[in-house]
């Protein structure tokens, strides 16, 4: 069965510095991944994904992430982080069908 | 081009009652999806379509939990005699699922549903 962990549940940095998010992976196969954002109230946005090749995937909103196969890791960075970049950020795995989700980071930013 | 749209943005209902929650996807997305995000639970899977074939409906939490797609388009996910545990989140998404596509899923912005 697939899985996603998120060991991080909240997490404060101050504005300028830079973030780093881990997200860990099971999956069985080659496995799609991705980094979405949820700000209050709203939806899910898409930052990135991943499906093959290079393994730095860049983003929106100047994020990126690493695939890492050896570790089952797919790590969120930003090297300066802005006020508005507060939110909840959830990694994902799946392949064409249903994504399973991590449970979520929450980023507070202090001015 | 627009995005996924779900009606309504707030439900709420008394315990008992029927509800029924609207998606409508991206145009020309062939594979629609369901999500429940509640505070206990995360964000949980509930069903899949793919074009004509039959729903995957395996993660609906009960019998009270169903959805029906109509004209390959257009999804409502009806709960009968709600319960307060269904208070969450509902969120669609939908994706091209086409050869060669990136399987991306583009998520509506939710309905949030509270059970009195």
């Amino acid at each position: 069965a697939q899985s996603v962990t998120q060991p991080d549940i909240h997490i404060t940095v101050s504005e300028g510095a830079s973030l780093e998010l881990r997200c860990n992976y099971s999956y069985g196969a080659t496995p799609y991944l991705f980094w979405y954002v949820q700000s209050p109230g709203q939806g899910l946005q898409l930052l990135l994904k991943y499906f093959s090749g290079d393994t730095l995937v860049q983003g929106i909103k100047g994020f990126e992430a690493e695939f890492k196969r050896s570790q089952s890791s797919f790590n969120l960075r930003k090297p300066s982080v802005h006020w508005s970049d507060a939110a909840e950020y959830f990694c994902a795995v799946g392949r064409r069908r249903a994504l399973t989700f991590g449970s979520g980071t929450r980023l507070q930013v202090q001015p | 081009g627009a995005g996924v749209s779900q009606s309504p943005s707030n439900k709420v209902t008394e315990k008992g009652k029927d509800v029924e929650l609207r998606c409508d996807p991206i145009s020309g997305h062939t594979a629609l999806y369901w999500y429940r995000q509640s505070l206990g639970q995360g964000l949980e899977f509930l069903i899949y379509f793919q074009g004509n074939s039959a729903p995957d409906k395996s993660g609906l939490p009960s019998d009270r939990f169903s959805a029906e797609r109509t004209g390959g388009s257009v999804s409502t996910l009806t709960i009968q005699r709600t319960q307060q545990e269904d208070s969450a989140v509902y969120l669609c998404a939908s994706s091209t699922l086409t050869s060669g596509s990136t399987d991306t899923q583009y998520f509506g912005p939710g309905t949030r549903l509270t059970v009195l």
